[in-house]
């Protein structure tokens, strides 16, 4: 199955970690990536294969994966990191891709 | 300094088609699969396809392999969307982005370095 599950919602006091998980079968083969969006922007990529971040995305930021369990953590949230998050990978037999179903992040 | 521009928004009537475009710069055009992604208001996001640099291989989720086809022109390094038969449904922000990847023998790793600004497609009487 190329499905990938998230959490629709999740929620973190100001200064805290969070952890954003995604699970599916094709991350015990590939690696996800991550995007954050916000309201009315387009995606912006923030952690892609083991951890990495592109340039521009700040180091509270980053990426783990454990068996079919791909997370995305948070340290330290700041009130600009509400947004949708959303984890991708391509299935396991180098076919299609596929994304989460999102998980909106609220900053309390 | 890298970009993905895409066309402006077009307003339609169930029935017809619709072409959204993608045009590339601050980077070399055939080096990078380019993928389509599409978001229904208040959706999550779909990922419908990619299109390899050549343009003679396409790969479609099985949900947008009927009425939806990708093409891309290396002559003025711009990527096409076409969606034949609209209907209300379509309705959405269509998003382009560019391919990177990483294929080790061990794990793989595919990510969307850069997103166009996306184009909203209206399907209305």
């Amino acid at each position: 199955s190329s499905e990938l599950t998230q959490d629709p919602a999740v929620s973190v006091a100001l200064g805290q970690t969070v952890r954003i998980t995604c699970q599916g079968d094709s991350l015990t083969t590939n690696y996800a990536s991550w995007y954050q969006q916000k309201p009315g922007q387009a995606p912006v990529l923030v952690i892609f294969g083991k951890n990495n971040r592109p340039s521009g995305i700040p180091d509270r930021f980053s990426g783990s994966t454990s068996g079919n369990t791909a997370s995305l953590t948070i340290t330290g949230t700041q009130a600009e990191d509400e947004a949708d998050y959303y984890c991708n990978c391509r299935d396991s037999s180098g076919g299609v891709w596929v994304f989460g179903g999102g998980t909106r992040l609220t900053v309390l | 300094q890298v970009q993905l521009v895409q066309s402006g928004a077009e307003v339609k009537k169930p029935g017809a088609s619709v072409k959204v475009s993608c045009k590339a710069s601050g980077f070399i055009f055939t080096n990078h699969w380019m993928h389509w992604v599409r978001q229904a208001p208040g959706q999550g996001l779909e990922w419908m396809g990619v299109i390899n640099p050549r343009g003679d291989v396409t790969m479609y989720a099985q949900k947008f392999q009927d009425r939806f086809t990708m093409t891309r022109d290396t002559s003025t390094s711009t990527v096409y969307m076409e969606v034949s038969s609209l209907r209300s449904e379509d309705t959405a922000v269509y998003y382009c982005a560019r391919d990177n990847s990483v294929i080790t023998t061990g794990a793989s790793w595919w990510w969307f370095d850069t997103w166009g600004q996306g184009t909203l497609v209206t399907v209305s009487t």
